[in-house]
């Protein structure tokens, strides 16, 4: 899998947009980008995924870049409920069945009244 | 929908006695389930891999005859710690993906385990 690197930490207003940045430079043509984040003390949650277009859902927005090196993971109006670990996450192609994902550091957003 | 279910959410036991941890899928069959160790502020480890039918497959330096795991059904995996010690301690988090695939794995709440 390829592996990604995050910032260990930032912080964000209460109400701005939060912009978590994500670099997969290995990233390969049949791998996704997934986010999912980690509130302390309970399972990863899924926020979004993609593979070259950007993505937008309830919870969040994602932007891959053209060259899909990196990614930016948008949360647009965040409160103090979005303060946890987020993971970015490459894997395999989206239908291969029993492929892993592979957690790396992540990083810790807070968000500050 | 994809909602997984893990029981205990904590657990302490004394050392030398065996913990049973259970992952449930409620809304959907899942032919693939993970396990997951996490220690204080530390990552997510994957332990072991089960397929439901068929033996685990435990990640390097994970001792299988320590963390038994057992997907029985379409529906529920267990993993066993087996005479825990303090160095056991620690959060265990499943991870579940469906036949029918939709958006990725999804987590359980996961177990704190405390070995005293």
């Amino acid at each position: 899998d390829a592996k990604t690197t995050q910032p260990p930490s930032m912080d964000c207003a209460e109400g701005r947009a939060a912009n978590l940045p994500c670099n997969h430079s290995t990233i390969s043509g049949n791998e996704y980008v997934y986010w999912y984040r980690q509130i302390h003390s309970q399972g990863p949650q899924y926020i979004i995924h993609g593979l070259k277009n950007n993505e937008t859902n309830e919870m969040a927005s994602l932007i891959i870049t053209e060259d899909r090196k990196s990614s930016t993971l948008i949360l647009p109006h965040a409160t103090l409920r979005d303060t946890a670990v987020y993971y970015c996450i490459v894997r395999p192609n989206i239908e291969t069945s029993g492929s892993r994902l592979t957690f790396g550091e992540g990083t810790q957003l807070t968000v500050n009244p | 929908g994809a909602v997984v279910s893990q029981h205990p959410s904590r657990v302490i036991c004394k050392s030398g006695t065996s913990v049973k941890i259970e992952c449930r899928s409620l809304d959907f069959q899942a032919t693939t389930m993970f396990w997951y160790r996490q220690f204080p502020k530390q990552s997510l480890m994957l332990m072991a891999t089960s397929n439901e039918g068929s033996k685990a497959t435990y990640e390097q330096g994970v001792e299988k005859d320590k963390f038994l795991i057992n997907h029985a059904s379409l529906t529920l995996s267990t993993l066993t710690v087996t005479s825990a010690h303090p160095e056991d301690s620690s959060f265990y988090i499943c991870s579940a993906e469906g036949t029918a695939y939709n958006y990725g794995y999804t987590f359980g709440s996961g177990t704190r385990l405390t070995v005293v």
